[in-house]
């Protein structure tokens, strides 16, 4: 089955600026997920959505990030005004209820340089 | 918030078995444990999940005591392939800094 698409896998920006990063999950997968990964760390969770509802963004920065599922397939993330901090990878992943409820598929990421 | 505990970093060599272990004391009672690999330039990869007791596949195996504070993820005759950094969750969306493991031939 394919995987989880993410574009673009590379962006470059200046900070002030805004960008959009995309995800296209697993066919069927009615949770979707956005996380930040910066350099060293952990990957962050920054939304999760169930179908085209958000499900917890409790740790989204709303006051620059975005994120939106509409039609609850492909979901686009994004960050407007872009800080230094932000740079970072932004992982998204996919999931469907079952036994393994946890077992996420995570795409390539896409990996933000804010200069 | 449930926080986990690895070990920042482990060696091995080719064809040893490799046991990280994870501590996770305030594990709730109704959450399993998971464990992801990640490889550089990739997103994380389920290997496996548990809630007690022994799980086993294809990839590993996840030892998890009666008290559920802490979990081992075995990895049997490793490669130079399974270098790769090793989460451990025991809140299903929250990575802690992950176990770096790298094979040495």
């Amino acid at each position: 089955e394919a995987g989880v698409a993410q574009s673009p896998r590379y962006k470059i920006i200046e900070k002030r600026q805004s960008v959009a990063f995309w995800c296209n999950p697993i066919s069927g997968h009615a949770t979707l997920y956005w996380y930040q990964q910066i350099l060293g760390q952990g990957p962050k969770l920054l939304i999760q959505f169930q179908n085209n509802g958000v499900v917890d963004d409790s740790q989204l920065p709303k006051d620059r990030f975005s994120a939106e599922r509409l039609k609850g397939v492909d979901s686009t993330l994004k960050i407007q005004p872009a800080k230094l901090e932000d740079s970072a990878v932004y992982l998204c992943a996919s999931s469907t209820p079952g036994p393994s409820v946890y077992e996420q598929y995570f795409g390539p990421g896409t990996r933000l340089t804010v200069t | 918030l449930a926080k986990t505990t690895q070990p920042i970093s482990m060696d091995s060599y080719e064809g040893q078995e490799v046991n990280i272990t994870c501590s996770h004391n305030n594990i709730a009672t109704n959450d399993y444990i998971t464990w992801y690999q990640q490889f550089p330039s990739q997103g994380p990869r389920f290997i496996i999940q548990g809630y007690k007791t022994k799980v086993t596949n294809e990839v590993a195996s996840l030892f998890i005591p009666a008290d559920r504070k802490s979990s081992t993820l075995s990895l049997p005759r490793v490669s130079l392939s399974d270098t790769a950094v090793y989460y451990c969750l025991s809140r299903q969306l929250t990575f802690g800094s992950g176990t770096q493991l790298t094979v040495l031939p």
